[in-house]
């Protein structure tokens, strides 16, 4: 069975530090990967996406992730965060020919 | 611009009455769409799938008798939540995809139900 696990609620980071929005996967077959950003009262906005190619995938807003097939992992990463970063973060993946799963959500506080 | 539009994006009614939710994919066809719900500070419910062109599948624990879903066609889904209550209040999600690599979500809907 398909699962995706964020193992943190929340991650706290000051302003202009790295930040990194751990995911972890279990697919059967190839995985696709994606982030969703999600503001308050907002739908999911999209972040990036890996399907196939180069294992560092750079999406909105200067944020990037990295595939690992070995740790069967894509985690989300920016190299200083904002203020305005502040917001939900959801991990999703979909094996060959499977519905999507998603994670349960990070929680993410950038502090000034 | 949106990928996926949802309409409306906040709606209040009164206990008893029915509430469409209407979820439109812009400039893809979507095989599937997804609904979700989601209640305060907590992450998406998946709700229900639905496929064009056939009955959706609903998640367990979810009323499919109040929660009418119809895909009639590649690029709309509507949700109708009928003799809404106000345990219904919720913010209502869907999202769309060709069941390949797009996936993209509108923007939701809060519902109040007074």
């Amino acid at each position: 069975a398909q699962s995706v696990a964020q193992p943190e609620d929340q991650v706290n980071v000051a302003e202009g530090n790295p930040l990194t929005v751990k995911c972890t996967y279990s697919v059967s077959g190839n995985p696709y990967l994606f982030w969703y950003v999600q503001y308050p009262n907002r739908g999911l906005q999209f972040l990036l996406k890996y399907i196939t190619g180069d294992n560092l995938v750079k999406g909105s807003y200067g944020f990037e992730a990295e595939f690992n097939k070995s740790q069967t992992s894509f985690h989300l990463k920016k190299p200083s965060a904002l203020v305005s970063d502040s917001a939900l973060y959801f991990c999703a993946v979909r094996g060959d020919g499977q519905n999507f799963v998603f994670g349960p959500g990070t929680r993410l506080s950038v502090l000034p | 611009g949106a990928v996926v539009s949802q309409h409306p994006s906040r709606v209040i009614c009164k206990s008893g009455t029915s509430v469409k939710i209407e979820c439109r994919s812009l400039d893809f066809q979507a095989t599937t769409m997804f609904w979700y719900r989601q209640f305060p500070k907590q992450s998406l419910m998946l709700m229900a799938t639905s496929n064009e062109g056939s009955k959706a599948t609903y998640e367990q624990g979810v009323e499919k008798d109040k929660f009418l879903i119809n895909h009639a066609s590649l690029t709309l889904s509507t949700l109708t939540v009928t003799s809404a209550h106000p345990e219904d209040s919720s913010f209502y999600i869907c999202s769309a995809t060709d069941m390949v690599e797009k996936l993209f979500f509108g923007s939701g809907t809060q519902l109040s139900v007074l």
